[in-house]
């Protein structure tokens, strides 16, 4: 099983602070997917194939990585990109998640 | 568009089984694969599995095989997931989505409690 590692766990960024997020795999994978949670919702789909943004998500988010290192990257942080941040990796079963990370706004 | 209805809150006792549901509408439901997801209460996500209502075709994470069993009525454009010998630890919101995890049902909230 691929252990996916997201780091940090929580942070918090003033409004138009850059923010990274990683996601760190035990072993090499091919494309990796993140998910932004909000409090008592669904999970959305955000960042898809390591690069692609979803329908919808605002272009100050950027995907990026290879092998086993992957980032996501908010070029200026506003209030609503505030929630938890999930890297998923289908690149070999079982599919796995990262632990997530949880943003806050300071 | 494009939606998955997920079934109402369950409390079951340890032990017993319960069968969500995740009724799809907004597109060819035997086209596209339905995975399933669980979440405990201010935990991360954990992929159970998935099935191809085309042909009923299923795969179990390895964790899952035994406890979750996946179906699908294509006359109704539901699917299910049977989650068999409750415990405490399956108590947890249920979520299922569409391929590529494009689109996501709200979830559904199993409680196992005595």
């Amino acid at each position: 099983e691929i252990v996916l590692t997201q780091s940090p766990t929580t942070m918090a960024a003033s409004p138009g602070e850059k923010v990274t997020i990683t996601c760190r795999a035990s072993s090499s994978v091919s494309y990796m997917h993140w998910f932004q949670q909000k409090s008592g919702t669904s999970p959305k789909p955000w960042i898809y194939d390591t690069s692609k943004l979803a329908s919808g998500v605002p272009d100050r988010f950027s995907g990026s990585g290879s092998g086993t290192s992957y980032s996501l990257t908010i070029s200026s942080m506003e209030a609503e990109d505030a929630a938890t941040y999930y890297c998923l990796q289908r690149s070999s079963y079982p599919w796995t998640f990262g632990g997530g990370t949880k943003l806050e706004l300071k | 568009q494009v939606q998955l209805q997920q079934s109402g809150a369950e409390l079951a006792k340890p032990g017993t089984s319960v069968k969500l549901s995740c009724k799809a509408s907004g597109y060819t439901f035997t086209s596209y694969y339905i995975y399933w997801v669980k979440q405990r209460p201010g935990q991360g996500l954990e992929w159970i599995g998935y099935i191809y209502p085309g042909n009923g075709g299923t795969y179990y994470s390895e964790k899952f095989k035994g406890k979750a069993t996946f179906t699908a009525d294509t006359s109704s454009s539901t699917a299910y997931m049977l989650l068999g010998s409750l415990t405490p630890e399956d108590s947890a919101y249920y979520f299922c989505a569409r391929r590529n995890f494009a689109y996501w049902g709200q979830g559904t909230l199993v409680t196992v409690s005595s």
